[in-house]
This record gives C-alpha cells, sequence and structure tokens, in this order.
C-alpha cells in the first residue's frame, strides 16, 4: 500500500504561469517531507524539505505548503520556466528527517512549455 | 566533490548471470542507500547502510539481491541469478547526517536490462 501518493503523473504549463505539484500521504508518523527533481538519465537532486512543525517553507521561486490534518503537500513554483521540466518526488520521513527511510511516491512528470 | 559515484551506468545482460553495481558514496558521509525505480512501483528504497553497517534490508526483493559495504567508500548491489523483472534503474544515494535534517545525495543510476 503506498504512503506517498501522487496521484497526477504529468502536469503541463505555460512559462510564466504556477505550477502546482500535489502529494498525499496516509502515515500519521511522517514528519518530515521533501522533494527531489529528476532530469532524464540523472538521478534525483533535492529540491526543498519541510518539518512537520511548519506549514510553509520557501526557497526562490520554490515554495511547499503543509497540510497536516489533510496529510497534503504541495510544491508551487512560480514563474514556471521551461528549465523546470522534469519529474518531481515527493518523500517522506518518519525520523525528523534523520538517518532513515525516505517514502517516495511515484512522481509527477512536468513540462513546462515556451 | 565528484558526487555518489555509479558504475557501470549502463548493463545489460542475460538472463541467470550474476550482475554486481557498484556505489562510491560522498566522502564523509555515513550512511548510504540503494534504491531501484520502475515505472511499475516507482523509487523504492531497497537497503541502507549507517556506518557500513546494513540498517534496514526490507526492501530487498528476494535472496537473489545481496549488498555489501566493505568500507566507507565503497558499496555493491548484486543480483545472482539476475531475470528480466530485474530490469530497472538503480539508484545510490548517500547523507552524511550528523545531528539535525538530512539529506540524500544520488548517484546518476544504473540501467540495468536483462534479456
Amino acid at each position: 500500500d503506498q504512503q506517498v501518493k501522487q496521484n497526477s503523473p504529468s502536469l503541463s504549463v505555460q512559462e510564466g504561469r504556477i505550477s502546482i505539484l500535489n502529494c498525499d500521504y496516509t502515515n500519521s508518523m511522517f514528519d518530515y517531507f521533501l522533494w527531489y527533481k529528476k532530469y532524464p538519465a540523472e538521478g534525483p537532486t533535492f529540491l526543498i524539505s519541510i518539518s512537520s512543525i511548519k506549514d510553509k517553507n520557501e526557497d526562490g521561486r520554490f515554495t511547499v505548503f503543509l497540510n497536516k490534518s489533510a496529510k497534503h503537500l504541495s510544491l508551487h513554483i512560480v514563474p514556471s520556466q521551461p528549465g523546470d521540466s522534469a519529474v518531481y518526488f515527493c518523500a517522506a520521513s518518519g525520523y525528523g528527517g534523520s538517518q532513515g527511510n525516505l517514502i517516495f511516491g511515484k512522481g509527477t512528470k512536468l513540462s513546462v512549455k515556451p | 566533490d565528484a558526487g555518489v559515484i555509479q558504475s557501470p551506468r549502463h548493463e545489460v545482460t542475460e538472463m541467470g548471470q550474476e550482475v554486481t553495481l557498484r556505489c562510491k558514496p560522498i566522502s564523509g558521509h555515513n550512511s548510504l542507500f540503494w534504491y531501484r525505480q520502475t515505472m511499475m512501483r516507482g523509487l523504492e528504497l531497497l537497503i541502507y547502510f549507517n556506518n557500513n553497517v546494513p540498517i534496514d534490508d526490507s526492501g530487498m526483493p528476494e535472496d537473489r539481491f545481496s549488498a555489501k559495504m566493505p568500507n566507507a567508500s565503497f558499496s555493491t548491489l548484486k543480483i545472482q541469478p539476475s531475470e528480466p523483472r530485474d530490469s530497472a534503474v538503480y539508484f545510490c544515494a548517500s547523507d552524511g547526517l550528523a545531528g539535525g535534517t538530512d539529506t540524500q545525495y544520488f548517484g546518476p543510476g544504473t540501467r540495468l536490462t536483462v534479456l
């Protein structure tokens, strides 16, 4: 049973607009969440994270929102750029981000069109 | 630092053959993770090591899979015998948590095709 779900396998957005990628989780013990970006033929690279004690974390064009009651998080990219086209993975940890398992979603492929 | 290094980048083999994937983590990192990515299951953790000791291997699919970390700078993932359903991209990742939140750094992956 998937503990981290990304229900949209793909998303297409126009350059300059906002991209919103969604992620749901089922395990209430998760307390640290991350987003990774993956280009073809490369490994995933860390993008942004959020602890469960926060509901928002911002880094430049990227903002992650966490709604613990809904067990939902989202990644907002604004403005979207063609270079943002990649697969985005949501991941969760139950150890406060300390060493241990990261449970990944299946990813959402974002295409940003010029 | 060169980042996490994996070899080979591509491997094509025939069913029944032994396959060995290699990983060199980032120097100074004390945790190492092996993942497998498939279309059906996404990115799934196979095993992870902390200070060269296997901590959780519950993700290893079956006895045909084994992993070792003989020292802090090298790990192998072996499949013997290989089967077509093992075809996937295998990633190695490392992190250097010494307190506080961690970030796993991934290698470029090994694309394995078993014919």
